[in-house]
């Protein structure tokens, strides 16, 4: 089976860098995604991290541990936009659906 | 390019009733997953279809749920009957092969009451 922890709140200021953990116990791992979603809204997909190290997109890094079944997700230059759940996902193998942690419910403050 | 498309968006109905949920894929999108999200949880798989194939139905509640792709492009998930603790937000998504990132549909909200 798997399982993933993230934490379920975090507050952070308007400006600032927040960092969003995820750890993981899976059987079998292909990679690890994380997925943003506004209150009513669809889950959107932000990064993706198949081998260790950091990717980056935009104001969005996301990095990966395989050796300590770890990984968080970096937003620098918070924006009051931001304010969303945060989902980190892992993968089996290629052929896998993701599975979902339950989320991490971001809100930033001014 | 459009994107996933759901329909309805609310759905409200009492227990034991019958409800159907349409989902049209992204166009080209070969894999097609059916996610149900409770409130303050993560989405948790469904199904998940291969073209008009369900390679992986595990957690599909069979006794209540059933779901078909016949054409392997658009797809319908019905519960009959419903109960209480259906309600949630179901959600579609969509993917194609190699890819990693998956396409969600806005969902479809039911309430079961």
């Amino acid at each position: 089976g798997q399982s993933l922890e993230q934490p379920s709140e975090v507050t952070a200021v308007e400006g600032a860098i927040v960092q969003i953990n995820c750890t993981y116990q899976t059987s079998g791992f292909y990679g690890l995604s994380w997925y943003q979603q506004h209150d009513g809204g669809a889950p959107t997909f932000l990064s993706y991290n198949g081998l260790d190290g950091l990717e980056e997109t935009g104001r969005f890094s996301s990095f990966l541990s395989r050796s300590d079944s770890y990984g968080y997700l970096l937003i620098q230059e918070l924006q009051m936009k931001d304010s969303a759940s945060y989902f980190c996902a892992v993968r089996n193998s290629g052929n896998t659906p993701l599975v979902f942690g339950k989320g991490t419910r971001l809100s930033v403050i001014a | 390019e459009a994107g996933v498309v759901q329909s309805p968006r609310y759905k409200i109905i009492e227990k034991k009733q019958p409800v159907a949920f349409w989902c049209n894929p992204i166009s080209g999108h070969n894999t097609l997953y059916w996610y149900r999200q409770n409130l303050g949880q993560g989405p948790e798989l469904l199904i998940r279809y291969e073209n008009e194939e369900a390679v992986d139905d595990s957690q599909l509640p069979k006794d209540r749920f059933s779901a078909e792709r016949l054409k392997g492009v658009d797809s319908t998930l019905k519960i009959q009957p419903a109960e209480l603790g259906d309600s949630a937000v179901y959600l579609c998504a969509s993917g194609g092969s190699g890819i990693n990132e998956q396409f969600f549909g806005p969902g479809t909200r039911l309430t079961v009451l």
